[in-house]
């Protein structure tokens, strides 16, 4: 019962290189999500799919792109990756987008650093 | 400007007693409410729930308490054990009819002390 999985677990990478973060979930849900976390800050949407062929942005998506290759999974592309991006990144998915008795469930996080 | 704010950063308790988490929120389309549990190198976990139509509910331990003219919201834990000292955030969604969305707060950190 492994709910919602999130790859890599830590990564670091330079100023300039790219990365995807993979997410994955297995209850059947609707609608995912992408979060960061800044310390001391709550999370932030950064994109976000309602359904399955569907995406759209949050509050911080400069600098992101995503894609929700099917309804398990949810990737998060850094094109061109910046200090400021420096973060813990949170993939969630829940029944329906924002609705009454959908809360979100969270992966653990992909811990990230860029030099 | 944020729209979902929790003013205490921290909180400590004895076990035993209560725990009361507060959070305050500025927008009246908000229609549900919630409040997620965070341990260190974890994903939050979904805690308890409550509507906009409601003003409590209770699930064990745990009782949130939604005043809306106030626009305050607070979770009580009772009685507080040092397994639930961990981070907990409130968030606030608005309906799909309405540019849906969830907002959290910046999180309270418990800790209750043996």
């Amino acid at each position: 019962n492994a709910g919602v999985t999130q790859t890599p677990k830590f990564q670091v990478l330079k100023t300039g290189q790219s990365m995807t973060l993979q997410c994955a979930q297995d209850m059947n849900h609707n609608s995912m999500y992408w979060y960061r976390q800044d310390p001391g800050m709550g999370l932030r949407l950064i994109y976000y799919s309602a359904s399955e062929g569907t995406t759209d942005k949050g509050e911080v998506p400069n600098g992101y792109n995503v894609s929700r290759l099917n309804k398990r999974e949810f990737s998060l592309r850094l094109e061109s990756a910046a200090p400021s991006q420096t973060s813990v990144y949170f993939c969630a998915s829940s029944e329906s987008p924002w609705g009454a008795n959908s809360p979100l469930h969270f992966g653990n996080g992909t811990r990230l650093t860029v030099t | 400007d944020q729209q979902v704010k929790q003013n205490s950063p921290s909180l400590s308790v004895q076990e035993g007693r209560i725990s009361i988490l507060n959070c305050d929120y500025t927008n009246s389309m908000f229609d549900y409410f919630l409040w997620y549990k965070k341990y260190p190198a974890e994903g939050p976990t979904f805690l308890i729930s409550i509507s906009s139509i409601k003003d409590k509910n209770e699930d064990g331990r745990f009782t949130v308490f939604l005043n809306k003219s106030a626009k305050h919201l607070s979770l009580h834990i009772v009685p507080s054990q040092p397994g639930d000292s961990a981070v907990y955030f409130c968030a606030a969604h608005t309906p799909p009819t309405n540019a849906g969305k969830s907002t959290f707060g910046d999180g309270t950190t418990l800790t209750v002390k043996p």
